[in-house]
């Protein structure tokens, strides 16, 4: 099973709302990523989790907030975004981090 | 410079063609290399992993220049199905698992 599953698939959301991506892997993987994808471009690494501690912060805004609550869940916290932020979040998990990265199939956010 | 440069597109080929991609890295340090493969508004799955003895996978073959810092995926005898945005991902270090621009590729009947 090489599943990433993530919730939910879209989402609108005001720029005042706050709402949480979800992001669930049972392949006892100790890796976690959220990527962020707009249209046309690929793939921008965001921030990564080993071993359930946050290990890279690609210099991302604090409107974006990550949680890793335990080794299978990792969460997006999102507050005050723009109608930039509006794009594909993706998430994935590597049995290590910087193995190979299975991807989840993404929520689709717009911001208005 | 980009920390992972790939070739840009898009490739139109006919089907039964050869392709190859390249991509470029920028830190010598980097650790692990990776073939994916998007179709449109899907998330990118894994194609394979490059290793330093270069490796095959049916009609794809994948090599790694560490001297010259690139990897390269060749794909023969194309299909229809092979149209998809193919993406160079590299292990710049320490998990920070780095997109190549993308190369989109159309095979054509």
């Amino acid at each position: 099973d090489t599943e990433v599953t993530q919730t939910p698939k879209h989402l609108v959301m005001g720029m005042t709302n706050k709402k949480s991506l979800k992001c669930e892997q049972h392949m006892g993987h100790r890796a976690m990523y959220w990527y962020k994808q707009k249209a046309k471009k690929p793939p921008e690494l965001m921030f990564v989790y080993s071993y359930e501690k946050l290990s890279i912060n690609e210099s991302v805004p604090s409107r974006f907030s990550p949680e890793c609550p335990n080794s299978s869940l990792l969460n997006l916290h999102l507050h005050a975004l723009q109608p930039e932020d509006s794009a594909l979040y993706l998430c994935a998990s590597s049995q290590e981090a910087g193995a190979e990265a299975f991807f989840g199939q993404g929520t689709r956010l717009t911001v208005v | 410079r980009k920390e992972v440069e790939q070739d840009p597109g898009p490739f139109n080929v006919p089907e039964g063609a050869t392709v190859a991609f390249n991509c470029t890295y920028s830190n010598s340090a980097s650790q692990s290399f990776f073939w994916y493969r998007q179709d449109c508004r899907k998330e990118p799955k894994l194609l394979m992993s490059v290793y330093s003895s270069g490796n095959e996978d049916g009609r794809f073959t994948a090599q790694l220049n560490r001297a010259s810092q690139y990897i390269s995926l060749l794909i023969r005898d194309s299909k229809l199905s092979d149209s998809a945005t193919y993406l160079c991902v590299v292990n710049l270090v320490g998990g920070k698992l780095i997109f190549g621009q993308g190369t989109e590729l159309s095979v054509k009947p």
